[in-house]
């Protein structure tokens, strides 16, 4: 089946740096990849729909220049989360849509902790 | 906006019991329906789906059925195993495939005991 990775799987960081999640399709081509946050006990909402070789779109509230998405390839989408604070902290999760399928296939995630 | 709402648990089943999960969904227009699952350690995978009213989605022994009438898609399997013991996912899209963003429920945890 289709596989989607994410690394790292968890990150620690201090406050005020950057830190980069990479999301792969492993085994297909992606033109769409979405990215979600989780908080503890929370439903997966989505930040932001990220598409091959053009400009994320963000849902409401979602600070672009917080979370800034690059998607570069068919295969690969990165978030950076840039000057992160203690309240960005939180589960990250990708998916990748499989056009032929029409079916989003999740990443592992990437926990995400900022002291 | 659309949304989702269903058991948040945690719930505890001993083997071999009879499941069920509710969802119910608001939403504009004609969405579509899935269930996910996440076991522990892995990302979400798709358990099944109902693109219109009165589809049933099946899969592993899992099955949904679409109620357009009370906006709803309970998930049952009429006999739980120990590898059952997931968080369940409901989650609606707008497209009929899930190529639109999905909006997902809270999430139940499950485990079932030997």
């Amino acid at each position: 089946g289709a596989v989607v990775s994410q690394h790292p799987s968890w990150v620690i960081c201090k406050s005020g740096t950057s830190v980069k999640i990479e999301c792969r399709s492993l085994d297909f081509q992606a033109t769409t990849m979405f990215w979600y946050r989780q908080f503890p006990k929370q439903s997966l909402m989505l930040m932001a729909t990220s598409n091959e070789g053009s400009k994320a779109t963000y849902e409401q509230g979602v600070e672009k220049d917080k979370f800034l998405i690059n998607h570069a390839s068919l295969t690969l989408s990165t978030l950076t989360v840039t000057s992160a604070h203690p309240e960005d902290s939180s589960f990250y999760i990708c998916s990748a849509l499989h056009g032929g399928a029409e079916t989003q296939y999740f990443g592992p995630g990437t926990r995400l902790l900022v002291l | 906006g659309d949304s989702v709402t269903q058991m948040e648990g945690p719930v505890t089943l001993s083997e071999e019991a009879f499941l069920t999960i509710n969802c119910t969904y608001t939403a504009t227009g004609y969405p579509s329906l899935f269930w996910y699952v996440q076991y522990p350690g892995e990302g979400l995978q798709l358990l099944l789906k109902a693109t219109k009213a009165d589809d049933k989605g099946s899969n592993k022994g899992f099955e949904a059925t679409y109620r357009k009438e009370t906006t709803s898609f309970h998930l049952e399997k009429g006999s739980v195993q120990v590898s059952d013991s997931a968080v369940y996912f409901c989650a609606l899209s707008a497209s009929q495939g899930g190529s639109e963003k999905l909006v997902f429920g809270k999430g139940m945890k499950l485990t079932v005991n030997p």
